[in-house]
């Protein structure tokens, strides 16, 4: 079946722009997490959407960071006034219903963001 | 708090050799732990998972891991490695502490594993 869908595959924009990510999950996944990849900081936990409960938005590096899930399904990660530290991979997952943190997540491919 | 160590940022192993990726852990209570491969400009794939089963865990492509709770440790072997095997190896602890139950992976700085012919 149809796996993450990640788009762009690949954005450039200058900073100080704003940006939109989008993830649409795997049919039936109610988890959702975004993950930023970067050189200097690896991988690293953004944002956690289960459901209809609140959004953990513990790893969100700064205000200038959101997202949002709608209808339960697709997802938007948005950056506003990019800055140059925020070039990176960003990986969205979905997993079905974690009550134990258990079940594996599955990855798209991601967005390979470049700000100039 | 979780954490993954995994120790060598780069693993170099001839084709048909042992691959042996090491990864220790740190988790206040019995951790699942995760191994994810990445190839150039892919997301990350599952290759196998440790959720308090077998602690010899069987995944693809014969990959295999054991799970030693005496030693913090949840390494990653292939007996024989394939010149497709290169690629960058992650291991992952998923946060479940604490009532939070949710999955949230924390994830070693990763191995990059090269093989030559």
């Amino acid at each position: 079946g149809a796996g993450v869908s990640q788009s762009p595959s690949n954005k450039v924009t200058e900073k100080g722009k704003d940006v939109e990510l989008r993830c649409d999950p795997i049919s039936g996944h109610t988890a959702l997490y975004w993950y930023r990849q970067s050189l200097g900081q690896g991988l690293e936990f953004l944002i956690y959407f289960q459901g209809n409960s609140a959004p953990d938005k513990s790893g969100l590096p700064s205000d200038r960071f959101s997202a949002e899930r709608t209808g339960g399904s697709v997802s938007t990660l948005t950056i506003q006034r990019t800055q140059q530290e925020d070039s990176a991979v960003y990986l969205c997952a979905s997993s079905l219903v974690s009550d134990r943190g258990n079940q594996p997540q599955h990855f798209g491919d991601g967005t390979r963001l470049s700000i100039l | 708090a979780q954490s993954v160590t995994q120790l060598g940022s780069h693993v170099s192993v001839s084709e048909g050799a042992l691959v042996l990726l090491r990864c220790n852990y740190s988790s206040s209570v019995p951790p699942y732990l995760f191994w994810y491969v990445q190839y150039p400009n892919q997301g990350l794939q599952l290759l196998l998972k440790y959720t308090s089963a077998a602690t010899l865990v069987k995944g693809i492509n014969g990959f295999e891991a054991e799970f030693k709770k005496s030693e913090t440790s949840f390494h990653l072997t292939k007996p024989s490695a394939h010149m497709s095997d290169a690629a960058e190896y992650f291991c992952a602890v998923s946060d479940h502490a604490g009532g939070t139950s949710y999955g949230k992976l924390t994830f070693g700085q990763g191995t990059i594993l090269t093989v030559h012919p």
